[in-house]
């Protein structure tokens, strides 16, 4: 079975602050996905990577930043946090061995910004 | 018109009934689709892939229409831990990027 494994379930930060959210996947995936879901609006995508150093913006990725030293870890970074940032944060990965296949998610992390 | 539409339900029905939710994608060039289950305050969870010829998982039949540019998702024999939110998932672009509906909510009932 995928195993993608979120460092934190709750986590609460204080405006401003910088704040590392840190996902980890065991199966080799080349693909790593960072979302944030909110009530009524569904998973949006922030960032995504198809390789090691590599990234790209997906539908709302002002105010964050990632990192992808290693295959299997995907970072999120909020530079300089916010109350609107308050939301659920998804991770997931998915092969791209044999055409499109579905991706696999953490746990989640509930963030709080205060 | 948004990329992925679901009806956000609820879906209330009772135990044994059969459901049906559909979702439509407006990118007909869309190449995967998935559905997925989200329980509350947990993370999406893979419950089928759709393919084209339709498939069928125990109580769960998906299928895909092209030409109407939706899919479906049947539960036959609703089970009470069938409740949970349905999210139907469509492949958008390159490097596997996919876009998810905002989900369609299932309340089995006793």
């Amino acid at each position: 079975d995928v195993k993608v494994t979120q460092s934190s379930r709750y986590l609460v930060k204080r405006t401003g602050e910088k704040v590392f959210l840190e996902c980890v996947q065991d199966m080799d995936h080349e693909n790593m996905f960072w979302y944030r879901q909110d009530p009524g609006l569904g998973l949006r995508l922030i960032y995504f990577s198809y390789d090691v150093k590599m990234k790209e913006k997906g539908d709302i990725p002002e105010g964050y930043s990632v990192s992808r030293e290693k295959k299997e870890r995907f970072s999120l970074i909020l530079e300089s946090a916010s109350t609107n940032q308050t939301s659920m944060y998804l991770c997931a990965s998915s092969s791209r061995q044999g055409g499109n296949q579905p991706q696999h998610f953490g746990d989640g992390t509930r963030l709080s910004i205060l | 018109r948004k990329e992925v539409e679901q009806d956000p339900g609820p879906f209330n029905v009772p135990e044994g009934a059969t459901v049906a939710f559909n979702c439509t994608y407006s990118n007909s060039a869309s190449q995967s689709f998935f559905w997925y289950r989200q329980d509350c305050r947990k993370e999406p969870k893979l419950l089928m892939s759709v393919y084209s010829s339709g498939n069928e998982d125990g109580r769960f039949t998906a299928q895909l229409n092209r030409a109407s540019q939706y899919i479906s998702l049947l539960i036959r024999d609703s089970k009470l831990s069938d409740s949970a939110t349905y999210l139907c998932v469509v492949n958008s672009g390159g490097y596997q990027k996919v876009t998810f509906g905002t989900g369609t909510k299932l309340q089995v009932i006793p």
